[in-house]
């Protein structure tokens, strides 16, 4: 079976700070795809990034940045130079690669920048 | 916006009532699917339906219900509500072919039973 987990489960910094948010998954398929999804106060989910699992390559968007390891199971996300519009409650998913299966989402993390 | 609505954005009802939450889809996507969000168990796929078709079955009790029309609108039918079910319903959709596609969010209803 599918698990995601997300061990913090709030995190406040101050505006400017870099902040990182974990992310480890368990699955026994050999291909699958990750994603990161938040949601502000305002209710909405809003999809970041997805990375499928033959791509190990990070990325950097902006102030957002993406480090997937396969060999410790972990899609860590990190906002540099953290903004007050930043806060928001922040889920990690998972999906089989094939067959566009439903999301397994972990019980997300809740970042509070603050001014 | 995700091009994903859903309505009504709030509903209010009683327990032991019955109601439908919609979901229209992005143009184009064919799958659409159904998730709970409550406080204490998270985000949990409810259902997914493929072009009119189930397609895959989560942790939906058997007083849920939803179908997908043929114009590819979904409704969720909820009934013999109870203080549980309380929570926030999101619609997603995405194109629903073999390979996975991203799945863009609704901004969800927000069920309140009383």
């Amino acid at each position: 079976a599918q698990k995601v987990t997300q061990a913090q489960t709030e995190i406040s910094v101050v505006e400017k700070e870099d902040v990182t948010l974990d992310c480890v998954y368990e699955t026994r398929d050999t291909t699958y795809y990750l994603f990161w999804y938040k949601q502000p106060p305002s209710g909405e989910l809003v999809f970041l990034i997805r990375r499928n699992s033959f791509d190990e390559q990070n990325e950097i968007s902006g102030r957002y940045s993406w480090n997937f390891q396969k060999s410790t199971s972990s899609f860590n996300f990190t906002i540099t130079a953290s903004q007050v519009v930043d806060s928001a409650v922040y889920f990690c998913a998972l999906s089989e690669a094939q067959g566009n299966t439903p999301l397994v989402f972990g019980k997300g993390t809740r970042l509070s920048v603050i001014a | 916006d995700s091009g994903v609505t859903q309505t009504p954005k709030h509903l209010i009802t009683a327990t032991g009532q019955r109601v439908t939450l919609r979901c229209s889809p992005r143009s184009g996507d064919l799958s659409v699917y159904w998730y709970q969000q409550s406080l204490d168990q998270g985000l949990q796929f409810l259902i997914q339906y493929y072009n009119g078709e189930e397609r895959a079955k989560g942790n939906i009790l058997e007083r849920f219900s939803a179908q997908q029309f043929p114009d590819l609108h979904s409704e969720l039918n909820l009934s013999s509500l109870e203080l549980g079910d309380s929570a926030l319903y999101f619609c997603a959709s995405n194109l629903g072919g073999v390979s996975t596609d991203t799945q863009y969010f609704g901004p969800g209803t927000r069920l309140t039973v009383l």
